[in-house]
């Protein structure tokens, strides 16, 4: 157990919907995280946030935001979703830039 | 942009035996870690490693770093079935939009059979 937590861990929705995942930094973190991971792509970063502020953005899709609240907890928002956003989403924490811990990600299905 | 290449990408190797996996960057960075995932798991860290030269050891997992050549290794020794998994190396990137962000290779997938 990294001590950093997602919800929910599957999640089922239709194309065109919108969905929020969830993730708690392990006690301590300042940094968070996101990642996408699918079959074609491999391991993708999407964003990064420290203390409340992005730090960082990846291969992020405009259909895509994030925010990480007072309280270090961070969502990943997901719109106008499509077949291939299908995948399994992780986040991360970490002390800056020290080794980074991973959550037991949330796996999304768009049917 | 950094690149990160993993090869093999798929390995299949018998109880008992040794190998090498290995990782290669385009640029330079400082930051090299090894993660493991199993099949619809999350990612568990294996190492990290902060300086070239450094060799880390754990069980039948050996890691190493040569920052001059951009190359790092994660050595099994006498493979055994639990070793069975994905193996990242993951690059902390100094450049660009995703600066201090870890760039993943695209994994080696082991299988270690009887």
């Amino acid at each position: 157990d990294s001590g950093v937590t997602q919800t929910p861990k599957h999640l089922i929705t239709a194309t065109g919907q919108r969905v929020t995942l969830r993730c708690s930094p392990r006690s301590g973190d300042l940094s968070v995280y996101w990642y996408q991971q699918s079959l074609d792509q491999g391991l993708q970063f999407l964003i990064q946030y420290y203390n409340g502020e992005e730090r960082a953005k990846g291969n992020i899709l405009e259909r895509f935001s994030a925010q990480q609240f007072p309280d270090l907890h961070s969502e990943l928002n997901l719109s106008s979703l499509e077949l291939g956003d299908s995948a399994l989403y992780f986040c991360a924490s970490a002390e800056t830039y020290n080794e980074q811990f991973f959550g037991p990600g949330t796996r999304l299905t768009v049917l | 942009e950094l690149k990160v290449e993993q090869n093999p990408l798929f390995l299949s190797m018998q109880e008992g035996k040794n190998y090498t996996i290995y990782c290669n960057y385009s640029t330079t960075s400082d930051r090299l870690y090894w993660y493991r995932q199993d099949p619809g798991k999350s990612l568990e860290s294996l190492f990290v490693l902060l300086s070239n030269g450094a060799v880390k050891q754990e069980g039948r997992l050996m890691a190493s770093l040569d920052t001059k050549a951009r190359l790092s290794t994660l050595h099994i020794t006498a493979a055994v079935h639990d070793l069975s998994a994905t193996y990242f190396c993951a690059v902390l990137s100094h450049y660009g939009g995703s600066q201090g962000n870890l760039i993943f290779g695209k994994g080696t997938k082991l299988s270690v059979k009887p």
